[in-house]
């Protein structure tokens, strides 16, 4: 089975641009999570979706938005991009969604290889 | 809120040598707790998880973590280490979402 995929593995852009990334769970997955990677830091959560609602969001300004479509699949779109957006950012595919304690295999997150963003 | 501590940013160690890796949380509620690994170039992958019951879980290649609940940490470790064990390690803690620590790079020396 094919595991977490993202696209594109790197993107170059300068600021006020906008980029658009995109996710494909790992097949049967209905949660997908995004975090943002920034050079020398842990990953921070900015998203997650499931069964196409959004069921979480960090401290991330309204240029972030994403969505999930009927297929599972997610996209992370950033407006007006700033040299500070530049980081790895991180797809996560689960089961179930990561709220609520209690934990099973159900919302083991899996992480694809991530998406680096360079703005310049 | 959330947060998690990782005590040691860089940790270099030689072939053999023991390794722990410290881990602290702060969370009101019930938690679920993780170690992944980050090996250069390649994705995060889980090295273990604790969600209930027994403190001290035993992950992939020879790890291990215990959770303390009275001091709040899950520190990782391992008795002896090896070369391919050089990574960048990551503490996560879920509550109501899941929050990483800022990561601990291991540098072993063969």
């Amino acid at each position: 089975d094919a595991g977490v995929t993202q696209s594109p593995t790197h993107l170059i852009k300068t600021r006020g641009q906008q980029v658009t990334l995109r996710c494909s769970p790992i097949s049967g997955h209905k949660s997908v999570s995004w975090y943002q990677q920034v050079l020398g830091q842990g990953p921070q959560f900015i998203f997650q979706y499931y069964e196409k609602e959004e069921r979480g969001r960090g401290n991330f300004p309204d240029r972030f938005s994403a969505r999930q479509f009927p297929n599972y699949s997610s996209e992370l779109n950033v407006n007006a991009l700033l040299l500070g957006d530049s980081a790895l950012y991180l797809c996560a595919s689960s089961l179930a969604p990561q709220g609520g304690s209690g934990g099973s295999s159900y919302n083991e997150q899996f992480f694809g290889p991530g998406t680096r963003l360079t703005v310049l | 809120a959330q947060s998690v501590s990782q005590h040691n940013h860089h940790v270099i160690l030689s072939e053999a040598a023991s390794l722990e890796l410290g881990c602290n949380y702060s969370y009101g509620g019930t938690v679920n707790l993780f170690w992944y690994v980050q090996y250069p170039g390649q994705h995060l992958q889980l090295l273990l998880k604790y969600f209930s019951g027994d403190p001290l879980v035993k992950g992939i290649k020879g790890f291990e973590a215990e959770f303390i609940k009275s001091k709040f940490s899950f520190n990782l470790r391992k008795p002896s280490v090896q070369w391919s064990d050089t990574a960048e390690y990551f503490c996560a803690v879920k509550g109501f979402k899941t929050i990483f620590g800022a990561g601990t790079r291991l540098f072993v020396k063969a």
